[in-house]
């Protein structure tokens, strides 16, 4: 079945270690996503790549970075985890132009920071 | 600026009963509407979208959502709860600034009273 993977699962770190959290996806979808969901809390968009474009939100802090090396694969760097950045992550895909906009998303990564 | 309210932060219906989870948006063009459902330690999964054509959506899982213009709603129903509808259940719609990406409501949690 076409899907979106997440490796981890579960992720723990230590505080100030960095970090990669892994996305792929089978779907051949052209847009990948970022978001940062904490507990009850909609997920935030952290960033998003269109094929090679990337596209940041502005309130996403430095210490996130992204690297999107084919179409495949989508990965996400924390250069110095906070305790504040503890929370999942979830990576989703979409069609982009010509579909409909809905995104898929993979099953999340937990990140805890000790 | 878009936004999506989703009022009640936590609905319990008991087992067989009714679900209504409200959403109401804020657009100055057409949207792409969309609910999502999450289970814990789960990533989103999509369970209906509307995009323009009938305005009564059906879903999986028996859930189905009505677009109503006037009324900017796009509330989610289905007629017989059951257990394995516990869940958050996030309305999205289509930023229409960037239609790759999506403004998210708060979400709602249901719980199912055996």
């Amino acid at each position: 079945d076409a899907m979106v993977i997440q490796n981890p699962r579960y992720q723990v770190t230590q505080f100030g270690k960095p970090v990669t959290l892994s996305c792929s996806q089978t779907l051949n979808h052209n847009v990948m996503y970022w978001y940062q969901q904490k507990s009850s809390q909609a997920p935030k968009l952290l960033f998003h790549y269109y094929d090679k474009d990337f596209n940041n939100e502005a309130d996403t802090p430095d210490n996130f970075q992204s690297r999107r090396p084919n179409t495949s694969f989508c990965f996400l760097d924390i250069r110095s985890p906070g305790l504040g950045d503890a929370a999942m992550y979830l990576c989703a895909t979409s069609i982009g132009q010509g579909g409909t906009y809905e995104q898929y998303f993979g099953p999340g990564t937990r990140l805890t920071v000790t | 600026a878009q936004s999506v309210t989703q009022l009640g932060s936590h609905v319990s219906v008991s087992e067989g009963a009714l679900v209504l989870l409200r959403c109401n948006y804020s657009s100055s063009v057409p949207p792409y509407l969309f609910w999502y459902v999450q289970y814990p330690n789960q990533g989103l999964q999509l369970l209906l979208k509307y995009t323009s054509a009938a305005t009564l959506v059906k879903g999986i899982n028996g859930f189905e959502a009505e677009f109503k213009k006037s009324e900017t709603s796009f509330h989610l129903t289905k007629p017989s709860a059951h257990m394995s509808d516990a869940a958050e259940y996030f309305c999205a719609v289509s930023d229409q600034t960037s239609y790759d990406k999506v403004i998210f409501g708060p979400g709602t949690s249901l719980s199912v009273i055996p």
